[in-house]
């Protein structure tokens, strides 16, 4: 099994541009996220599923917009970056019932 | 709102001496308690987790947690730490829907 894995593993963008950020699992888990992480602020969740053809709002929404069209993709696109979304980017899944997340390797993006 | 709190940006144990990273939770009702640890440039995993039942929750790489309902509290420790053990650990807190609220973190750094 590979796990949760993320694609890309590194982005430059510009402000303005767009981008998706692909997580995939293999492990037929029902619940994905999608989560970023900033220095001394810990992760903070920006959306997540609970199964497939369904997502819903997190923490931190706002600027980003996701899509789950199969099991076991869940998608984070960036419809027009910019400097604040600079951030190293979680996916994560569990299969539910208080069980732990599994998480992927990240995706390190940078907005200039 | 259900929160984590990590009062420690950072602890420093000599190697072979216990340590302790200290967590402090806010909920209503029950709490589901996780510890994840997390390596430079990689992602999450998993430590230990309390659901229910017996107080003190073993986990992985010699670790354990003691869950205090009194105190509000979920400690983690380990007798003997290993300069292997030096990364950044996260307390957080199930929140419904599988979702996880995360703490700050908090830096260990082991001494040899």
């Amino acid at each position: 099994n590979a796990g949760v894995t993320q694609t890309p593993k590194f982005r430059v963008l510009k402000t303005g541009q767009s981008m998706t950020l692909l997580c995939a699992q293999d492990m037929n888990h029902e619940y994905m996220y999608w989560y970023r992480q900033d220095p001394g602020m810990g992760l903070r969740l920006i959306h997540y599923s609970v199964g497939e053809g369904t997502t819903a709002k997190g923490e931190v929404p706002d600027g980003y917009n996701v899509s789950r069209l199969k099991k076991q993709n869940f998608l984070l696109g960036l419809e027009s970056a910019a400097p604040s979304q600079t951030s190293v980017y979680f996916c994560a899944s569990t299969p539910g019932q208080a069980s732990s997340q599994f998480f992927g390797p990240g995706t390190r993006l940078t907005v200039l | 709102a259900q929160s984590v709190a990590q009062p420690e940006d950072q602890v420093n144990v000599a190697e072979g001496n216990p340590l302790t990273v200290k967590c402090t939770y806010s909920v209503s009702g029950n709490p589901y308690l996780f510890w994840y640890v997390q390596y430079p440039n990689r992602g999450l995993q998993f430590l230990l987790k309390y659901i229910t039942g017996d107080n003190l929750v073993k986990g992985s790489y010699g670790f354990e947690a003691e869950f205090n309902k009194s105190q509000t509290s979920f400690h983690l420790k380990k007798p003997s730490a290993l300069v292997s053990d030096s990364a950044l650990y996260f307390c957080a807190v199930n929140t419904g829907f599988q979702k996880l609220v995360f703490g700050t973190g908090t830096r260990l750094l082991v001494s040899p």
